[in-house]
């Protein structure tokens, strides 16, 4: 298994600036992602996050509103930019975690409830 | 783009069997998941299906047709804390896809 933390918990912020969010794994993983969980949705892909190579985004979502940094196999961020109301969400980070040739798993971070005013 | 049908909402009662579908339609395919996510948490894998047929999990078991783009996620002898959402999600290329998600309520 994976053990994931992500930081901050949780934050109000106000419209036009910006936020990034940490995520923490406690063991070495090749691929981490990003997602979105809207209030009462499910959880929608923004990016796939892999060390040395810059982030592949979702349709959608832009590098430019979301920029990931992955300088290592254990850490990742995302920055939500220039933010509206319409980001208010929880931002959660996962890991792929290889269990087969046939089976790989992900393990999600606990998220990051932000809320914009 | 993909495609992925649950129901948003389901009742059931304590004790009983509940089974919750999901439907999917995607440009890929390596497998099926299910997650389960209470309230304020982060998502819980249950459950995986990669070949056609039944898997079972103690109170858990998930069916995969990947003919029919169609699987079920079955819960027997429910308690109270099965009370949650239940999210199906296929994975291709390394990346999962969600579907909405079904709400859960189990009633004493």
């Amino acid at each position: 298994s994976a053990v994931i933390s992500q930081k901050p918990s949780r934050d109000i912020c106000q419209r036009g600036t910006s936020l990034t969010i940490q995520c923490q794994v406690d063991s070495q993983v090749t691929m981490m992602f990003w997602y979105r969980q809207q209030p009462g949705q499910s959880l929608t892909l923004i990016a796939t996050a892999n060390q040395g190579s810059e982030a592949t985004y979702e349709s959608g979502f832009v590098i430019d509103k979301f920029p990931i940094s992955r300088p290592n196999l254990t850490f990742s961020t995302l920055t939500v930019s220039n933010m509206s109301p319409e980001d208010s969400s929880i931002y959660l980070c996962s890991v792929e975690v290889i269990r087969s040739n046939t089976f790989d798993e992900q393990y999600f971070g606990p998220g990051t409830r932000l809320t914009v005013t | 783009g993909q495609n992925i049908d649950q129901p948003t909402e389901m009742t059931a009662t304590e004790g009983a069997i509940v089974q919750i579908n999901c439907t999917y339609q995607t440009s890929g395919f390596n497998g099926l998941f299910w997650y389960q996510q209470h309230a304020g948490e982060a998502p819980t894998f249950l459950s995986y299906n990669v070949l056609d047929g039944l898997e079972e999990k103690g109170r858990f078991s998930s069916f995969l047709s990947r003919s029919k783009g169609y699987s079920y996620l079955l819960l027997k002898e429910l308690q109270m804390k099965d009370s949650a959402s239940y999210l199906c999600a296929v994975s291709y290329f390394n990346k999962f896809y969600f579907g909405s998600g079904t709400k859960l309520n189990v009633k004493p």
